[in-house]
């Protein structure tokens, strides 16, 4: 299973909003609405932020929102703020019972 | 408050072994599905496996089937990685996951890592 392909940076000024995309195919984020994304700040854990396509987990902020259209989901932030710099993975089930992660995108707050 | 906390870091030689834990607390061990996912240096999330440890039902990704093996003591609700034989390749950062009550949603909560440096 290859991984899911999402760009390797994107930058954005405090205020304004960025989208992250991940594309996959048919067989994991086209198949079906089982996508997450995740947080990961330097030396932590990763944290959910978005999952089953758009739904946000008690506590993560709604300047966080998650879409799809055929085999790309994406990842929006709006209203960036300091503290959204960060990695960011998104991850899909897939037709092999199993699940694939994007190759992550280093988000710079300029 | 679901917790998963991780043995702590490990420093091996080529062809020794390895067994990393990950406890889990504020929920319940045996019915939520446990997950292993590597980070080499600088790299990206890869999946290792699954184990369900209310009955120790274990899956493996294609890639990493034969080379660790994934358990779990639901007595003291812990799931392991274990090696039998590092290899410098190896090196990487560890995590444990809880899948979500969907399993198909994937991982909810994270453990802190385990980094494991096998260096001659």
């Amino acid at each position: 299973q290859s991984a899911l392909t999402q760009p390797a940076s994107v930058s954005g000024s405090p205020g304004q909003s960025i989208t992250i995309s991940c594309t996959g195919t048919s067989s994991d984020v086209g198949g079906y609405n089982y996508v997450s994304w995740y947080q990961q700040h330097p030396g932590k854990a990763p944290k959910l932020m978005i999952y089953d396509v758009s739904k946000r987990p008690s506590g993560v902020s709604n300047r966080f929102s998650g879409s799809k259209s055929g085999n790309t989901a994406s990842l929006t932030i709006s209203g960036l703020q300091a503290e959204d710099e960060a990695d960011y993975y998104c991850s899909s089930y897939t037709s092999s019972s199993s699940w694939v992660f994007g190759g992550g995108t280093k988000l710079t707050v300029l | 408050e679901v917790q998963l906390v991780q043995s702590g870091a490990e420093v091996k030689k080529p062809g020794e072994s390895l067994k990393i834990s990950c406890k889990g607390s504020g929920y319940s061990f045996t019915s939520y599905w446990i997950g292993w996912v590597r980070q080499m240096p600088g790299k990206g999330l890869e999946w290792m496996g699954i184990i369900y440890p209310g009955d120790s039902d274990t899956r493996y990704s294609p890639s990493f089937q034969g080379q660790v093996t994934i358990s779990a003591d639901k007595s003291i609700s812990t799931a392991y990685l274990q090696w039998s034989s590092l290899k410098a390749s190896d090196t990487a950062m560890y995590y444990c996951a809880r899948l979500d009550a969907r399993p198909v949603a994937g991982p909810d909560y994270w453990g802190q890592g385990t980094l494991v440096t096998v260096s001659s």
